[in-house]
């Protein structure tokens, strides 16, 4: 089975910290997708990565980056951490989008910023 | 704009009772929905693609189809195990992204 391993469970930082969540998949997968999930607002794209090295904005990019260095690591940087980041961080993988297989999810991380 | 809406946004069923819920979307080019399993404080699980209307899929005690604007996830005979958050998402031509809906939320009591 694919696993998509996300580095922490929980965290909680400071206003202004910088973060990293870390997410690595075992199967070779090219796309890689990171989604924070609010209640009631559902999952919400931050960033994808189509291949290494390769990004593009999702639909909430704002107050984030990413870093996709090996096929198999895909890192979300909060640039400087604010109240409203707090949300459970859900990283993803896929075979190319030309086969319709479903996302493998890791199991999130619960993030809190103080 | 492409949407997907799940409802009911929670469902209590007793042990047994079966029902189903409902993935309305609206999407130009579907290429894929799919229904996932999500237990609370961890990721969702993959439980189905459907690809065109007509289509059904079965594991267990779930089983969904597809028509053109809605997918349907019947669960027959639920148990307390079955309760989850239970999403659905589409893909559509041109992007790599999925829409999801927000879910829905069911327990089942014994």
């Amino acid at each position: 089975d694919v696993k998509v391993t996300q580095s922490s469970r929980y965290l909680v930082k400071r206003t202004g910290e910088k973060v990293f969540l870390e997410c690595v998949q075992d199967m070779d997968h090219e796309n890689m997708f990171w989604y924070r999930q609010d209640p009631g607002l559902g999952l919400r794209l931050i960033y994808f990565s189509y291949d290494v090295k390769m990004k593009e904005k999702g639909d909430i990019p704002e107050g984030y980056s990413v870093s996709r260095e090996k096929k198999e690591r895909f890192s979300l940087i909060l640039e400087s951490a604010s109240t409203n980041q707090t949300s459970m961080y859900l990283c993803a993988s896929r075979l190319p989008q030309g086969a319709e297989y479903g996302y493998t999810f890791g199991s999130g991380t619960r993030l809190t910023v103080v | 704009e492409d949407q997907v809406t799940q409802s009911p946004e929670a469902l209590r069923l007793q042990e047994g009772e079966s029902s189903s819920l409902n993935c309305s979307y609206t999407v130009s080019g579907l290429r894929g929905l799919f229904w996932y399993r999500q237990d609370p404080g961890k990721g969702p699980e993959f439980l189905f693609t459907l690809y065109s209307a007509g289509e059904e899929k079965e594991k267990e005690r779930l089983k969904a189809t597809l028509t053109k604007k809605e997918s349907f996830l019947h669960i027959t005979a639920p148990k307390p195990e079955d309760s989850a958050t239970y999403l659905c998402a589409m893909s559509t031509s041109g992007t790599y992204k999925y829409i999801f809906g927000t879910g829905t939320r069911l327990k089942v009591l014994a």
